[in-house]
């Protein structure tokens, strides 16, 4: 069936970039979708890609969708204290009902 | 900009409890979704709905029920709690078109007992 696999862990110092990886399985997919979950609260939406496109950036967000391999991933540049979080990769499962289907986290540690 | 609220933060109920979860929307959003968060398993599915009165099953439905009377409103019920359905629960709804994104709710923390 679908699924959306993502590493669970990633530690990387302030001022570094950060690089978050995701593989998903659905080549129908419409939109893949980066969303931050912040300590003890709900999922924000970071950013989206739209499936014909292979890049997106959005200020310190890069976006790169590698269809073929159904590769997504995530940039930040300048990382910093506050991107501490755990990033969830979604992918849409179609149709108008608004399913994602939705990695298991990667937890960004950002060390001083 | 959307808002899904959630009705508590935190909650704590004893085993054998019915325990209801709200979650209201002011979007006019037509989906609807619960979800719980585990550590190590990332966000499951429990239900999710497609308009008033509709419900679908998601990945984890055993153990709870859902309701929705109104279009912005969606309900969970764990008719009697258990010790493994402690938990965070999210509640997201999304419009049924676009980019399909969704909005998540700040999230339920339940311990039963």
């Amino acid at each position: 069936g679908e699924d959306v696999e993502q590493s669970l862990f990633l530690s990387v110092r302030e001022g570094d970039s950060s690089v978050i990886n995701c593989t998903y399985t659905d080549s129908s997919s419409t939109y893949l979708y980066w969303y931050k979950q912040e300590p003890g609260a709900g999922l924000q939406l970071l950013t989206y890609i739209f499936s014909n496109m292979d890049m997106k950036q959005d200020q310190r967000l890069t976006v790169l969708l590698n269809k073929k391999d159904k590769h997504l991933s995530l940039r930040i540049a300048d990382t910093q204290t506050g991107d501490s979080a755990i990033y969830f990769c979604a992918e849409s499962f179609g149709g108008s009902q608004g399913n994602l289907i939705f990695g298991k986290g990667t937890k960004l540690s950002v060390k001083p | 900009d959307v808002k899904v609220t959630q009705s508590s933060r935190y909650l704590v109920k004893r085993t054998g409890e019915k325990v209801f979860l709200e979650c209201v929307q002011d979007m006019d959003h037509e989906n609807m979704f619960w979800y719980r968060q585990d550590p190590g398993l990332g966000l499951r599915l429990i239900y999710f709905s497609y308009d008033v009165k509709m419900k679908e099953k998601g990945d984890i439905p055993e153990g709870y029920s859902v309701s929705r009377e109104k279009k912005e409103r969606f309900s969970l019920i764990l008719e009697s709690a258990s010790t493994n359905q402690t938990s965070m629960y999210l509640c997201a709804s999304s419009l049924g078109q676009g980019v399909g994104e969704q909005f998540f709710g700040p999230g339920t923390r339940l311990t039963v007992l």
